[in-house]
């Protein structure tokens, strides 16, 4: 089962919005509703940010959202703040009976 | 609030064995899914393991079958993870996470340890 396809790092001005694609197949991302992201600041331990390809956990802020076409999901931060730089992560459930997570993305506020 | 606590990572020579615990409080253990995650120095996330609430099944990436086990205590709401046949492809941070329902399959990770580290090295 190979890694879920992330772009390597993203960036954005305060305010802006940006978008993190996570590409996989028919057998996981295509094929089941259990798409998370996760927000992973080195050193600490990971955060959920989104589940089931749209829903937020209690306290996570609605600037941050969940969506899902075919075999590609996507994060999308809006209004972004300096805070929200961090390495990201999606991951689904595969058929092969794995959990399968990306490669990571690193966003970068500028 | 859930506080998942690693232990048991350590520097160990390639081939040799390890046991990683993890103390989970905050939260009725045993109705939940675990799991393991790591992560190696410079790379990204990768699922090791889950197990059910009630260890009936659990799954495993393909890498570490036949090495890797699983294993929960619910008594001790404990978390476990026996690592056999070490390789330094093994060296990574190793976190605990919780799974959002009872089956391991169809989770989400909701909340994580800050990890044990284990460095397979001669």
């Amino acid at each position: 089962q190979s890694a879920l396809a992330q772009p390597a790092s993203v960036s954005g001005s305060p305010g802006q919005s940006i978008t993190i694609s996570c590409t996989g197949t028919s057998s996981d991302v295509g094929a089941y509703q259990y798409v998370s992201w996760y927000q992973h600041y080195p050193g600490k331990a990971p955060k959920l940010m989104i589940y089931d390809v749209f829903k937020r956990p209690s306290g996570i802020s609605h600037r941050f959202s969940g969506s899902k076409s075919a075999n590609t999901a996507s994060l999308t931060i809006s209004g972004l703040q300096a805070e929200d730089e961090a390495d990201y992560y999606c991951s689904s459930y595969a058929s092969s009976s794995t959990l399968v997570f990306g490669g990571g993305t690193k966003l970068t506020v500028l | 609030e859930v506080q998942l606590v690693e232990s048991g990572g350590l520097l160990v020579q390639p081939g040799r064995s390890l046991r990683l615990s993890c103390a989970a409080s905050g939260f009725t253990f045993e109705e939940y899914a675990m799991h393991w995650v790591r992560q190696a120095p410079g790379k990204g996330l990768e699922w090791v393991s889950g197990i059910s609430w009630n260890s009936g099944s659990s799954g495993y990436v393909e890498s570490v079958k036949g090495r890797f086990t699983i294993s929960r205590d619910n008594a001790r709401n404990s978390l476990y993870l026996q690592l056999n046949s070490l390789t330094g492809d093994d060296t990574a941070f190793y976190y605990c996470a919780k799974g959002s329902g009872v089956r391991w399959e169809h989770n989400s990770l909701d909340s994580w340890g800050q990890g044990t580290l284990v460095t397979v090295s001669s």
